[in-house]
């Protein structure tokens, strides 16, 4: 069965240190990968989405960016954090197209605080 | 692109009332529709999908959702909810021929079922 891992669960970092989210994906090949925020309120909010190896897409232009340096890794980073990026993210994968029909599978996230 | 509208952000009900949580998406094309619930410290965890045919569709622990394509709207119901049902509800929809399109959510609502 297919599984997925995100990490960490907690993270506390001070304003203008970097960032790094990881999230992989065990049990499928070729999963469709996403990163959402989720804030108090404002709902799950898409960050990026990837299709394949290197493929990003960016739905929110801000201080964050994505990397899928592997078929089933998925990487969240920024250079310089703000107070603003605290919040609870979400790492999910779907299956790849072959069928349009498909549901999202979600990590258990990551709160993270800024400081 | 694809809207999601939940209007009602907190409620709060009695054990044993009925439930009706609203959920209106902008999208002219065909869609795919889910409910979410995502209880206190877990994971976002699917409650029921629609991709077609019967606009009535069962899902788990009782729920029940209605797809009104004239109305835009794929309302969450519950006959008789339980203290159990306490968590917050997302609403979510993806273009349904597009390929690869990421899932775009509601902003969520939460339910209090109180004893």
């Amino acid at each position: 069965s297919q599984t997925i891992h995100q990490w960490p669960a907690t993270l506390v970092q001070p304003v203008g240190s970097p960032l790094s989210l990881e999230c992989t994906v065990e049990g499928t090949s070729n999963p469709n990968l996403y990163w959402y925020r989720q804030a108090a309120g404002r709902g799950l909010q898409l960050l990026f989405y990837s299709v394949g190896i290197g493929q990003i897409s960016s739905e929110v232009p801000q201080n964050l960016s994505a990397s899928r340096p592997q078929d089933r890794q998925f990487i969240l980073s920024s250079k310089k954090l703000l107070l603003s990026d605290s919040g609870f993210y979400l790492c999910a994968w779907s299956p790849l197209s072959g069928t349009v029909n498909f549901e999202a599978f979600f990590g258990q996230g990551t709160r993270l605080t800024v400081v | 692109a694809q809207s999601v509208s939940q209007h009602n952000h907190h409620v709060i009900l009695s054990e044993a009332a009925s439930l009706e949580l609203g959920c209106n998406y902008s999208y002219g094309g065909t869609v795919n529709l889910f409910w979410y619930v995502q209880y206190p410290g877990q994971h976002l965890q699917l409650l029921l999908k629609y991709f077609s045919g019967d606009p009535l569709v069962k899902g788990i622990k009782g729920f029940e959702a209605e797809f009104i394509k004239s109305k835009f709207s794929f309302n969450l119901r519950k006959p008789s909810v339980q203290w159990s049902d306490t968590a917050e509800y997302f609403c979510a929809v993806n273009a349904g021929q597009l390929w690869n399109t990421p899932l775009v959510f509601g902003k969520g609502t939460r339910l209090s079922v109180i004893a």
